[in-house]
């Protein structure tokens, strides 16, 4: 029968190249934001994260952007090795509050 | 990766049987959490656990079932597979306390229903 393919958005770079690889993000209420890698055959890997309070982080050859604004998450991965190749996905995580419960202390 | 293995690494399993994978952490983690990856939809999560025997679905939960009698220990059981449970399932462990507030996963699980 036939087969139909994952049909995922692809960047291809010459080794050494600079990567970047873009996120767009819905939910304005996010506070963090992570980057994963995932191998063929492999479970996604944590690269790196970021706060919504800072709009920049760096690590060893990565470094995360975050554009609230625009709700936008870039990752940037430098000097661009074979050992890059994977698919990265973007994550976010929203905290969520409930109604909340008065207390009120007698004295 | 280290501190969360998954078993089996891969089932070919038929049509109405059921099925249970494991989900074993030695992180000592509070949070465990099952997904399932097919093409298209990337991870969505099945079912999730908070601590020993308190479990939550996630939005795909039609079709499976999950316990939790201690802390290392997540399954994620298919009373009766179907076809549309053909997948590759991850499990993932949070609140280490490490600096990283994200999830950890397993190499997961290639289950085929046939």
């Amino acid at each position: 029968g036939e087969s139909v393919g994952l049909h995922l958005p692809t960047l291809s770079v010459q080794e050494g190249d600079n990567s970047i690889i873009n996120c767009a993000y819905s939910n304005s209420a996010s506070d963090y934001f992570i980057w994963y890698k995932q191998e063929s055959g492999k479970g996604p890997q944590f690269i790196i994260d970021i706060r919504s309070n800072m709009d920049k982080r760096q690590g060893q050859r990565v470094t995360v952007l975050l554009n609230k604004t625009v709700k936008h998450l870039s990752l940037q991965i430098a000097a661009t090795q074979p050992g890059d190749s994977a698919v990265y996905f973007c994550a976010q995580m929203v905290l969520t509050f409930g109604g909340g419960t008065r207390l009120m202390v007698k004295p | 990766d280290a501190g969360i293995t998954q078993s089996p690494r891969h089932k070919v399993t038929e049509t109405g049987t059921p099925v249970t994978l494991r989900c074993h952490q030695t992180e000592n983690h509070r949070y465990m959490y099952w997904y399932r990856q097919d093409p298209g939809h990337g991870l969505r999560l099945i079912h999730y656990s908070y601590g020993v025997k308190d479990t939550d679905k996630g939005e795909v939960s039609d079709g499976y079932s999950v316990s939790r009698s201690k802390t290392e220990d997540f399954l994620l059981t298919l009373e009766s597979a179907t076809s549309s449970q053909t997948s590759v399932y991850f499990c993932a462990i949070s609140g280490g306390q490490g600096r990283n507030y994200g999830y950890t996963f397993g190499s997961g699980t290639r289950l085929t229903v046939v």
